[in-house]
């Protein structure tokens, strides 16, 4: 059974840093691109982030670039992001998806990680 | 990016209805067209892959069609659990998402 399952969400001030961790089973982590993928209270979801199979391919939305930083440990099937100079607008449930191998969509997602950015 | 309009923000409906939910994308994105299911406190749920193609494990009541830039996700017979809020996702380019589209019971 595929499960993604992200840790390391909480309070943090403006300014601040984060790391997600999103923990990898049940299918070849090793073989697929993986993705982060935001959802702030009450609001629709919006991509994050992308990182190919082998992580030498990284994609970020524009305003997360130069503060977040995607990885990946293909040895422990974990997936990871750094967020630095955290702003209130980052405050959201964040999510790990599997991007499908054709498909390029997101077919399994992991069950979320709240991160609030506050004072 | 690429802009994705759903319509409508909400929608009531019964049991047993059929539903259209329609998604507009602001350039063409061919068949690179998800749809995603999410209920309260959970994660979203690929529903539809490129734009028509069902997931596995998803019943058959849902379906998705459109190329370019007009897509619509149907239901065909209302079921209790498919009350949620539905999401069209375009993977043309760097991914993007419709505003979602709340199914709510009449």
């Amino acid at each position: 059974e595929v499960q993604l399952v992200e840790s390391g969400g909480g309070l943090e001030q403006p300014g601040g840093s984060l790391r997600l961790s999103c923990a990898a089973s049940g299918f070849t982590f090793s073989s697929y691109e993986m993705n982060w993928v935001r959802q702030a209270p009450g609001k629709g979801l919006e991509w994050v982030s992308y990182i190919s199979s082998s992580g030498s391919t990284i994609y970020y939305k524009d305003s997360v670039k130069g503060r977040f930083t995607i990885s990946r440990d293909n040895a422990k099937n974990s997936l990871y992001l750094q967020m630095n100079s955290l702003r209130a607008e980052d405050t959201a449930v964040y999510y790990c998806a599997r991007e499908n191998a054709s498909g390029k969509n997101f077919d399994y997602w992991g069950q979320g990680t709240l991160v609030t950015v506050s004072s | 990016d690429i802009q994705m309009t759903q319509s409508p923000s909400s929608l009531s409906a019964s049991v047993g209805d059929r539903v259209t939910i329609t998604c507009r994308a602001g350039q063409s994105v061919s068949t690179y067209l998800n749809w995603y299911q999410q209920k309260p406190g959970k994660a979203p749920k690929l529903l539809i892959y490129a734009a028509s193609s069902l997931q596995s494990g998803v019943p058959s009541r849902f379906s998705g069609s459109g190329s370019g830039t007009d897509f619509t996700l149907t239901i065909s017979s209302l079921q209790p659990e498919d009350f949620a809020i539905y999401y069209c996702q375009q993977s043309y380019s760097f991914p993007s998402f419709g505003q979602g589209t709340k199914l709510e019971i009449k």
